[in-house]
């Protein structure tokens, strides 16, 4: 079996333009949650989406956004980035809303803001 | 709210002894989950061990155990025997909906 496969590992973007990162979640997998691991730091909670709609977001403004499209996987969308934008971008699936089983998570994209 | 402390940013153990890592949680759930995950530096989150928090009984996996105190919110997690291969991030975790993360615990094992 798949695990939640995420791409592209690495992107490097100008400050301002835009990013958009891909995760898929594991087969049978309804719910996909994104979080911002920047250098050295915690995971920070950034949106979750399940059965297509956005379920719950983090403290982040507005141009990080998302969507879960029909086959469940997901994209992020990082508009006017700024330089402390740069972390890990780690994508989880789980079976259901969270709870007993947990999250599997991606292996992240690392995005760097030049 | 949902928040999750550690408060030990470092930690280091000798091969083969026994480390304690502590966390420290809030809500106003009743029902929630609580996990430890390891990520080592190839950056993949590894999940540790889990624990229901209507259960009373501490959860353990092989070498690594917790000691869950729900009326305290402390969810610490105890490695016995460490190995080299334990050297990681470890991140406290409470679910209820979605997952809030502690800011991680770097621990290493020392030969």
């Amino acid at each position: 079996e798949a695990g939640v496969t995420q791409s592209p590992t690495h992107l490097i973007k100008t400050r301002g333009q835009q990013a958009t990162l891909r995760c898929s979640p594991i087969s049978g997998h309804t719910s996909v949650y994104w979080y911002q691991q920047a250098l050295g730091l915690g995971l920070q909670f950034l949106l979750w989406y399940d059965e297509g709609e956005e379920r719950n977001r983090g403290n982040f403004p507005p141009r990080f956004s998302g969507r879960q499209f029909p086959n469940y996987s997901s994209e992020l969308n990082v508009n006017a980035l700024e330089l402390e934008d740069s972390a890990l971008y780690l994508c989880a699936s789980s079976l259901r809303p969270g709870f007993f089983y947990g999250y599997t998570f991606g292996s992240g994209t690392r995005l760097t803001v030049v | 709210a949902q928040t999750v402390t550690q408060s030990q940013p470092e930690m280091s153990v000798q091969e083969a002894e026994t480390v304690t890592l502590s966390c420290t949680y809030d809500t106003s759930e009743n029902n929630y989950y609580l996990f430890w995950y390891k990520q080592p530096p190839s950056r993949q989150m590894i999940l540790v061990i889990r624990q229901e928090a209507y259960k009373q009984q501490n959860a353990t996996e092989n070498r690594f155990s917790v000691n869950f105190q729900k009326a305290a919110k402390s969810f610490s997690l105890k490695i016995s025997d460490s190995q080299l291969g334990d050297t990681a991030m470890y991140f406290c975790a409470l679910n209820n909906n979605d997952m809030r993360f502690g800011a991680g615990t770097r621990l290493t094992v020392k030969p």
